[in-house]
């Protein structure tokens, strides 16, 4: 059974809209959520991140949106810049232990076009 | 700044081999992780070590060993390597609190 579902393999979109990428869990003892970026032949970078007590957290062009009662968190990408082409993941977080478990996604890659 | 350092980037084994992925952060992190990562699927951990001394199982653990030698190095080795441990396997480490967890540039590995 998989926690975590990015349900969309890709996505497409024009540079200077408005990117949208979605996941949904099931578990509800995440106590975090984050969304990584990740370049070809490179390691996930951290984006941005929300708390399970929050519904919206903004970082410049990146907001993660969390409605906790529909299991499912949003990453808003505005404007999209060519930058932003990558693969992106999100991870759900729970604690063990001092150490952080992580599920992760299975990850949207985002083509943003000129 | 290096931040988290796999060695090596690739490797190929034949089936049996044995091998041993280094992986070593220099940002005085608490806690270090191993995930694998297979073609369509998301990261999945491995093993992970709260604090140097201890080790324990994430999801996928057969079939491989881990050794938290210190606090800033964390190894992944596999005794016997099969094709289905063909993948690209990532390191990462966090300190405490809620900083996010670093990831290092991974390790492609590929087994005959």
């Amino acid at each position: 059974d998989q926690q975590v579902k990015q349900n969309s393999p890709s996505l497409s979109v024009q540079e200077g809209r408005i990117s949208i990428l979605n996941c949904d869990y099931t578990n509800s003892m995440f106590d975090y959520f984050l969304w990584y970026k990740k370049y070809p032949a490179e390691g996930p970078t951290f984006l941005i991140s929300i708390s399970s007590i929050k519904d919206k957290n903004e970082d410049g062009r990146f907001t993660v949106f969390l409605n906790k009662s529909a299991k499912h968190l949003s990453l808003h990408i505005v404007p999209s810049q060519p930058g932003d082409s990558a693969v992106y993941f999100c991870a759900a977080r729970s604690r063990i232990q001092g150490a952080q478990k992580l599920v992760f996604g299975q990850g949207t890659r985002l083509t943003i076009n000129p | 700044n290096a931040g988290v350092t796999q060695t090596p980037k690739f490797q190929v084994l034949k089936t049996g081999q044995s091998m041993t992925l280094q992986c070593a952060q220099d940002m005085n992190h608490n806690s270090m992780y191993w995930y694998r990562q297979d073609p369509g699927m998301g990261l999945r951990l491995i093993y992970y070590s709260a604090s140097e001394g201890t080790t324990d199982k994430g999801e996928v653990p057969n079939g491989y060993n881990v050794s938290r030698l210190n606090k800033r190095e964390f190894s992944l080795r596999l005794e016997s390597a099969a094709p289905s441990q063909t993948s690209v396997y990532f390191c990462a480490s966090t300190g405490t609190g809620d900083q996010p967890q670093h990831f290092g540039d991974g390790t492609r590995l590929s087994i005959l």
